[in-house]
């Protein structure tokens, strides 16, 4: 399958401070990327789908001027929290889709923050 | 909304057990249905899928059969091996009412004991 990498796996940032997390899809060009997020021994919850060259859709719930999310390439969605605080603690996940609406999503590995 | 209902874990079975993790779904359209693999370390990985009503998927030995009637699609393996020692995660994707993004269930944790 096609492969989707995500940077940093892991940070650890004093809250206050951003951080700032790239997806990528290596082989394949991404119309359409999803950001997730996981707490422990919970489920994903979808935070935002992205267009390419488009503004991102957030969920309900989810603040768009904290988790600011950028696609600006077929091959590449950025998610920056701005000012993380200690509950922006969680697993980050992204995943990325090509073409037509049925298209399998590939997912990256996630990236763990930890805001002191 | 769209929803997903799986099984509590952890499932702790030994090695050649058969295999069953529950599934149930809430969609307001005609949703496509997946079975996730987290190995551990690991990103998601798809694992099977089915998209219409009575359609089976099926990989590396697991199998899910799409029951619209009872709105479930449970997992299914004959015979476990320790490495299939991971999180399963059901999830739907409701493409019909655009939207492509998944609805993820809570996730199953099993281990196989040698």
């Amino acid at each position: 399958g096609a492969v989707v990498s995500q940077h940093p796996s892991w940070v650890i940032c004093k809250s206050g401070t951003s951080v700032k997390i790239e997806c990528r899809s290596l082989d394949f060009q991404a119309t359409t990327m999803f950001w997730y997020r996981q707490f422990p021994k919970q489920s994903l919850m979808l935070m935002a789908t992205s267009n390419e060259g488009s503004k991102a859709t957030y969920e309900q719930g989810v603040e768009k001027d904290k988790f600011l999310i950028n696609h600006a390439s077929l091959t590449l969605s950025t998610l920056t929290v701005t000012s993380a605080h200690p509950e922006d603690s969680s697993f980050y996940i992204c995943s990325a889709a090509s073409g037509g609406s049925y298209n399998e999503q590939f997912f990256g590995p996630g990236t763990r923050l930890t805001v002191l | 909304g769209n929803s997903v209902t799986q099984m509590e874990g952890p499932v702790t079975l030994s090695e050649e057990a058969f295999l069953t993790i529950n599934c149930t779904y809430t969609a307001t359209g005609y949703p496509s249905l997946f079975w996730y693999v987290q190995y551990p370390g690991e990103g998601l990985q798809l694992l099977l899928k089915a998209t219409k009503a009575d359609d089976k998927g099926s990989n590396k030995g697991f199998e899910a059969t799409y029951r619209k009637e009872t709105t479930s699609f449970h997992l299914e393996k004959g015979s476990v091996q320790v490495s299939d020692s991971a999180v399963y995660f059901c999830a739907l994707s409701d493409v019909g009412t655009g939207r492509r993004a998944l609805t993820f269930g809570s996730g199953t944790r099993l281990q196989v004991q040698p």
